[in-house]
């Protein structure tokens, strides 16, 4: 099956900083998609992103599937953006119609 | 849109009692897919269905595991007899199409067997 890599697994940051997370992937996909799990274990959708660049407020997303890789950005962080940040993906040549998730990123924002 | 619906939101039970799991995906929505998370193993996909029927149950990870989607707005996963290694987070997806197109996670069950 595809295999997702998500890095780095632990990010501590202070209140003000910006970060870049990583997604690597496999293999071709039809979709990829940006998760954060808040603390309450919500998994809320962040983008939906299996090529090109998307942009939401603070955060936004680029996915270069020619180069099997995706980044999350994530500008001015807040105490709120605390939580696990995932990447899964749906392998466009697998027969099994699923997202596959990575470990995540476990984001930490200190006031 | 409400989102998908699951319920319970925490369940809390004895070894050997049966456990159901009840999912409600998002209206118009033709693909749902049931998951479980654990620390050890993470984000796993049991089964998944499209307009109601059962595609993929490899991920069930015994026979005490069962699903079914009566029709298009309800699914359960059931769990009979329940263990203390089912304890996990559940969670129903829905999606519009079966493939290619954004998932949408209800807000999960939390199960502690005892």
């Amino acid at each position: 099956g595809i295999q997702v890599e998500q890095s780095p697994p632990d990010l501590i940051l202070q209140e003000g900083a910006n970060s870049t997370l990583r997604c690597n992937f496999s293999d071709s996909v039809n979709n990829l998609q940006w998760f954060h799990q808040n603390p309450w274990g919500q998994l809320i959708n962040l983008f939906y992103i299996p090529s090109g660049t998307k942009q939401n407020g603070r955060l936004s997303a680029t996915t270069v599937a020619t180069e099997r890789y995706s980044l999350l950005y994530i500008s001015s962080s807040q105490t709120t953006d605390s939580g696990v940040y995932f990447c899964a993906v749906e392998h466009s040549g697998g027969s099994n119609y699923k997202l596959t998730f990575g470990k995540g990123t476990l984001l930490t924002v200190n006031p | 849109d409400a989102g998908v619906i699951q319920s319970p939101r925490h369940e809390v039970t004895e070894m050997g009692q049966e456990v159901t799991l009840r999912c409600k995906p998002i209206s118009g929505h033709n693909s749902l897919f049931w998951y479980r998370q654990t620390m050890m193993r993470g984000l796993e996909l049991l089964i998944y269905f499209n307009n109601n029927v059962p595609i993929d149950d490899s991920g069930m990870p015994e026979d005490r595991f069962s699903a079914k989607m009566p029709n298009a707005s309800f699914s359960t996963l059931k769990i009979q007899p329940s263990e203390p290694r089912d304890s996990a987070v559940y969670f129903c997806a829905s999606s519009r199409l079966i493939r290619g197109t954004e998932a949408f996670f209800g807000q999960g069950t939390r199960l502690t067997v005892v």
